[in-house]
């Protein structure tokens, strides 16, 4: 069984800036994957980041990167240059055997 | 649009009454997923599919719940006997196969109200 915690129920960052969301997570499988997911409002579920956890490079997608400490079953998402259309809440998301075991998510807001 | 797609979006049911959703993978891709979510949390699995087998279900899959993918393509997930506390998103993701079969792409969800 895997368990998730993201610790920001809420962030908030200035149009332009850079923010970074925290995720911890426990499993015992030895084989997994790990994901970042956006979710704005009233939209659906639209992937962001994906990283192999028997890679020890962090994964980056444009202006998404992650920060992945297997050792402390870690994983963070940074987002540099904060856009508005980056408002939406940020779930993480290990998983193994195409099971996915999500966190409750880290609720983005973007300034002007 | 070459997406998943969920139909219909949104369900108004009484509680007791039977309620089917149904989901459309992305074209080729042999493993679809069905989740739930409550308002105010992350979504949890329920059941997935492997071309027409099924191959897990969660505990959160009561009897009440089946789900079917007859001929490896749609998928139907039927409530019987609904219950207030049925009251969710339910969302359908797909994958491929191959080197990104864990990747999962979801749909838009069915939102379920139960009065």
């Amino acid at each position: 069984a895997q368990t998730v915690t993201q610790s920001q129920p809420e962030m908030s960052v200035q149009e332009a800036e850079t923010v970074t969301l925290s995720c911890t997570y426990d499993t015992s499988e030895s084989d997994y994957y790990l994901f970042w997911y956006k979710q704005p409002p009233s939209r659906q579920m639209i992937l962001v980041i994906r990283q192999e956890a028997y890679k020890q490079q962090n994964a980056t997608e444009n202006r998404f990167s992650v920060n992945f400490q297997k050792a402390a079953k870690s994983f963070s998402l940074k987002i540099s240059d904060s856009q508005l259309g980056d408002a939406a809440m940020y779930f993480c998301a290990p998983g193994s055997n195409y099971k996915l075991t999500f966190g409750k998510g880290t609720l983005l807001t973007v300034n002007p | 649009d070459t997406g998943v797609s969920q139909n219909p979006r949104h369900k108004i049911t009484k509680r007791g009454q039977n309620v089917t959703f149904r989901c459309d993978p992305i074209s080729e891709h042999n493993r679809l997923y069905w989740y739930r979510q409550t308002l105010g949390q992350g979504p949890e699995f329920l059941t997935y599919f492997q071309n027409e087998a099924q191959l897990e279900k969660s505990r959160l899959l009561s009897d009440r719940f089946s789900a079917e993918r007859p001929k490896g393509s749609f998928s139907t997930l039927e409530i019987q006997r609904t219950e207030q506390g049925d009251s969710a998103m339910y969302l359908c993701a797909s994958s491929p196969s191959g080197r990104l079969a864990d990747t999962q792409y979801f749909g838009p969800g069915t939102r379920l109200t139960v009065l």
